[in-house]
């Protein structure tokens, strides 16, 4: 039962254009949601999060949608750069408690590679 | 100056067989992790450590057993290794229980031949 779904494994965007990520989830207890970034042979890096309470959050080229209705959020990256070719993974927890308080549950990822 | 260092990168060994993975975090956090990525590359937690006190213990056999001798400290020991542990395990921490900013290590690909 996989709570957190990636459902595109790759993406491919031309350097310059908007590279759009998404992410779906089931558990209607999730509140907080992050985006990690991981390179090969790295472990994943944090890059931007979002509350519930929010529906958007922006941090330079990166903005992160969140559809709380249709339990969907985006990640959006523009201009998309070729330094952004990585595996890019979506985490969900309940920071108000729950059984899922204190974990990160994450989706499989999605492969983006920007060409130049 | 690694954060958050595991050891050993790559692990191969015969089915049977005990192995440890080992962690350590210079970030002064207080909370430690570890993280199986399975085949279908999704990463599962395995066990949360807050202060060297067992927090979280998801549904992992009992041939896994976590050990957290500080808070800077958390390894990872395997007994009777199977063909299905072959996974990339990742050990991160965070400043505390419920903060999600983990770091996380390089990760430790093992295979169980």
């Amino acid at each position: 039962d996989q709570q957190v779904k990636q459902n595109s494994p790759s993406l491919s965007v031309q350097e310059g254009r908007i590279s759009i990520l998404n992410c779906d989830y089931t558990n209607s207890m999730f509140d907080y949601f992050l985006w990690y970034k991981k390179y090969p042979a790295e472990g994943p890096t944090f890059l931007i999060s979002i509350s519930s309470i929010k529906d958007k959050n922006e941090d330079g080229r990166f903005t992160v949608f969140l559809n709380k209705s249709a339990k969907h959020l985006s990640l959006h990256i523009v201009p998309s750069q070729p330094g952004d070719s990585a595996v890019y993974f979506c985490a969900a927890s309940a920071e108000a408690g729950g059984t899922s308080y204190g974990k990160l549950t994450f989706g499989q990822g999605t492969i983006l590679t920007v060409h130049p | 100056d690694t954060a958050v260092s595991q050891t050993p990168k790559y692990l191969v060994t015969q089915m049977g067989n005990d192995k440890s993975i080992k962690c350590e975090q210079n970030l002064g956090h207080d909370t430690m992790y570890w993280y199986k990525q399975d085949s279908k590359k999704f990463l599962k937690i395995m066990f949360s450590y807050n202060n060297k006190e067992l927090i979280i213990n998801e549904t992992v056999p009992n041939r896994f057993s976590p050990k957290s001798p500080d808070k800077a400290h958390l390894n990872l020991h395997i007994n009777s290794l199977e063909l299905g542990d072959s996974a990339v395990y990742f050990c991160a921490s965070s400043q505390s229980e419920g903060s999600y900013g983990y770091t996380f290590g390089s990760g430790t690909r093992l295979t169980v031949v």
